[in-house]
């Protein structure tokens, strides 16, 4: 069975960069038949997709966080990581790393990470 | 801000049937994107509960149903157990800005 599991800073001060990894295990990350998100979650709030990676290195952002988004993904270490630079306040939440099956419209996440939290505070 | 609306809570006694609706508009589930709906318990990471709109994972019991009409989408739990009480989320894609996959308000389900 595939699961994720979340890495990275818990603590990120004021206008730096947040960096957290997930790593694949139990499955391929190479499979065309998925893509690699991540979603998160302030404190007692709802969730927010951030953007996905396919297996070939695309990636799609979400529009109101694009400007300071960027996501990479390293197949020989089954990895894929997320950086959020100049981060405020606003940014603090548990992220999840998350596999979206690709066979809806869209399709749906269906395995999760258990999720990092990361706080912005200086 | 979410684009999806569903009622902040919803309760029921152990048994009952209840429902939550997840409201969207017409460059989301009223363009034709499937739905999903997700449950997440306490401290917990979510689980697809519903996807596609009406299908079931294995291992989810059947007395979880989701449907959609027009603009709109809902979940429904019958004999409602104790068990059942958790945050939900109804999921689609919306084709405005760009495109973006979002999630609903959420709803905190009630067991009384």
């Amino acid at each position: 069975q595939l699961q994720l599991e979340e890495s990275g800073s818990g603590l990120v001060r004021p206008t730096d960069t947040l960096s957290v990894t997930c790593t694949v295990s139990g499955g391929s990350i190479s499979s065309d038949n998925y893509s690699w998100s991540w979603i998160r979650q302030p404190p007692g709030e709802g969730l927010e997709w951030i953007g996905f990676i396919f297996h070939t290195g695309s990636t799609y952002y979400n529009p109101s966080l694009k400007s300071r988004v960027s996501m990479s993904l390293d197949k020989s270490q089954k990895q894929f990581s997320l950086n959020l630079k100049s981060v405020t306040a606003a940014d603090t939440a548990v992220y999840y790393c998350v596999r979206e099956n690709d066979s809806g419209n869209p399709g749906p996440f269906d395995i999760w990470g258990q999720g990092t939290r990361v706080t912005v505070s200086p | 801000q979410s684009v999806l609306t569903q009622p902040p809570s919803v309760s029921g006694a152990p048994g009952q049937r209840v429902t939550i609706s997840c409201t969207g508009s017409s460059s989301n589930i009223g363009a034709g994107y499937d739905v999903h709906w997700y449950q997440q318990l306490p401290g917990k990471a979510p689980k697809v509960l519903i996807y596609g709109n009406v299908n079931r994972p294995s291992g989810v019991p059947d007395r979880f149903s989701g449907s959609k009409s027009d603009t709109s989408a809902s979940l429904a739990i019958t004999g409602l157990q104790a068990e059942d009480e958790a945050d939900y989320y109804c999921q689609s894609y919306d084709k405005r800005l760009g495109g973006c996959y979002v999630f609903g308000t959420g709803t905190k389900v009630t067991v009384l």
